[in-house]
């Protein structure tokens, strides 16, 4: 089974700051990696799919890039509704689906 | 409105087996663009990826728990059943359906979930 990794596993933020997320497949998954955002006690919402693809409806500050194995979730300014938990996906190992373990984002 | 449902037990109890079902509207369980899958929660925890069934009835599990899940579906319903054997107290989670898009591998659309107990 392909394993994900992400990394940090949580970290402090300042609204208006850069933040970026890592993902790492344990083999290569070309693109097929999707990035969710989930808030408590709520499901969770998709924001980029295929490792670069903004979902319609996500602001444009949220931006994903990678192939292969590494891939990057950016929040270019965090905004008060940003800080939540964000998990990757993979889907190249078709029919069975990972998730990542999670990068809980908070405020500073 | 496309919406997809979870009903089931809110308590269980440990060996019991637990059966969970997502409703969904506004789509076909027969659009072959489109599967569901089964995704739990345990309370401050990961997202942990259960099962999943396409429009052709291929199924698939997660390998750790492939012993204990059965998945199905009834398209007359509208309906996507989970059943989970020999529940214990470390199966208490959220559970989620999800609506996957086949081409792209996304999961674009999640149940509101529903929180299943384990206890005596």
């Amino acid at each position: 089974d392909i394993q994900m990794t992400q990394s940090p596993s949580s970290l402090s933020a300042y609204v208006g700051d850069r933040v970026t997320i890592t993902c790492r497949a344990s083999q290569s998954i070309s693109s097929y990696l999707n990035w969710y955002q989930q808030k408590p006690g709520k499901a969770p919402k998709l924001l980029i799919y295929a490792a670069s693809s903004l979902e319609s409806g996500v602001p444009a500050r949220f931006s994903g890039s990678g192939s292969g194995t590494d891939f990057t979730l950016t929040i270019s300014s965090l905004q008060p509704e940003d800080f939540a938990t964000y998990y990757c996906q993979q889907s190249y190992s078709t029919p069975l689906f990972t998730f990542g373990p999670g990068t809980k984002v908070d405020i500073k | 409105q496309v919406t997809l449902k979870e009903s089931g037990p809110v308590l269980v109890k440990p060996t019991e087996t637990l059966t969970l079902t997502c409703t969904v509207s506004g789509f076909s369980l027969t659009n072959v663009r489109m599967s569901v899958s089964w995704i739990r929660q345990p309370p401050g925890k990961a997202l942990e990826w259960l099962a999943h069934i396409f429009s052709n009835d291929e199924k698939s599990y997660s390998t750790s728990l492939k012993s204990r899940l059965t998945i199905s579906k009834d398209t007359s319903k509208s309906q996507v059943v989970l059943t989970m054997t020999n529940m214990d107290p470390v199966d208490t989670a959220t559970y989620y359906c999800a609506r996957m898009d086949i081409l792209s591998g996304k999961y674009s659309l999640w149940g509101q979930g529903t929180r299943v107990t384990v206890s005596s």
